[in-house]
């Protein structure tokens, strides 16, 4: 599975759209971009998920780059419940494990 | 859909002793994980199973580490002659066939004395 690199750490005020980058310049063609959040002592929540085109619900969007090595997780308007550590994971489609790498702790500011 | 849950959520326990710790998945899913997160990291990768099955385990399972799902529904996982450095949060989680959407439950945080 391929291998991602996010920040450390981001702000954003409340409000306003939180943007968060994530790199996997070494994914293949039939690996998908997984995004989860952990707010500080829960599990994991699922967040969205994509193979190449752009995906939006109800949480977020994600945002996919043409040639896939990169994405970007839209929070629209980012609330103080939205502080948590948020992770980017890349999986094959028959892959079962989950590698979450150490994350972006995203902090919302009033 | 009542969520994943996992008991107990805190252990406290002496080097050297054995814990067991469960977990319940959500009922209709027929895949379930461990993972383990230490402070400051993401969790990582132990064991998945599907059904009552162990398909895959990670070289963090060391010998001390079993775990069993024996009727395909709930799993244990239990750590024998416990060491400082196994203490952790463990995390439980479960995804139904043919969607690789994993749902965690709270996870079960361990501390050894």
């Amino acid at each position: 599975d391929a291998k991602t690199t996010q920040p450390t750490s981001m702000d954003c005020a409340e409000g306003r759209a939180a943007n968060l980058p994530c790199n996997h310049s070494t994914i293949s063609g039939n690996e998908y971009v997984y995004w989860y959040r952990q707010i500080h002592s829960q599990g994991p929540q699922y967040i969205i998920h994509g193979l190449k085109n752009n995906e939006t619900n109800e949480m977020a969007s994600l945002i996919i780059t043409e040639d896939r090595k990169s994405s970007t997780l839209i929070l629209p308007h980012a609330t103080l419940r939205d502080t948590a550590v948020y992770y980017c994971i890349v999986i094959r489609n028959t892959g079962n494990q989950f590698y979450f790498g150490t994350g972006t702790s995203l902090t919302v500011i009033p | 859909d009542t969520g994943v849950s996992q008991n107990p959520r805190h252990k406290i326990t002496k080097r050297g002793q054995n814990v067991t710790f469960r977990c319940d998945p959500i009922s209709e899913h027929n895949r379930l994980y461990w993972y383990r997160q230490t402070l400051g990291q993401g969790p990582e990768f132990l064991t998945y199973f599907q059904n009552e099955a162990q398909l895959e385990k990670s070289r963090l399972l060391s010998d001390r580490f079993s775990a069993e799902r024996p009727k395909g529904s709930f799993s244990t996982l239990e750590i024998q002659r416990t060491e400082q450095g196994d203490s952790a949060m463990y995390l439980c989680a479960s995804s139904k066939r043919g969607d690789y959407e994993q749902y965690f439950g709270p996870g079960t945080r361990l501390t050894v004395t």
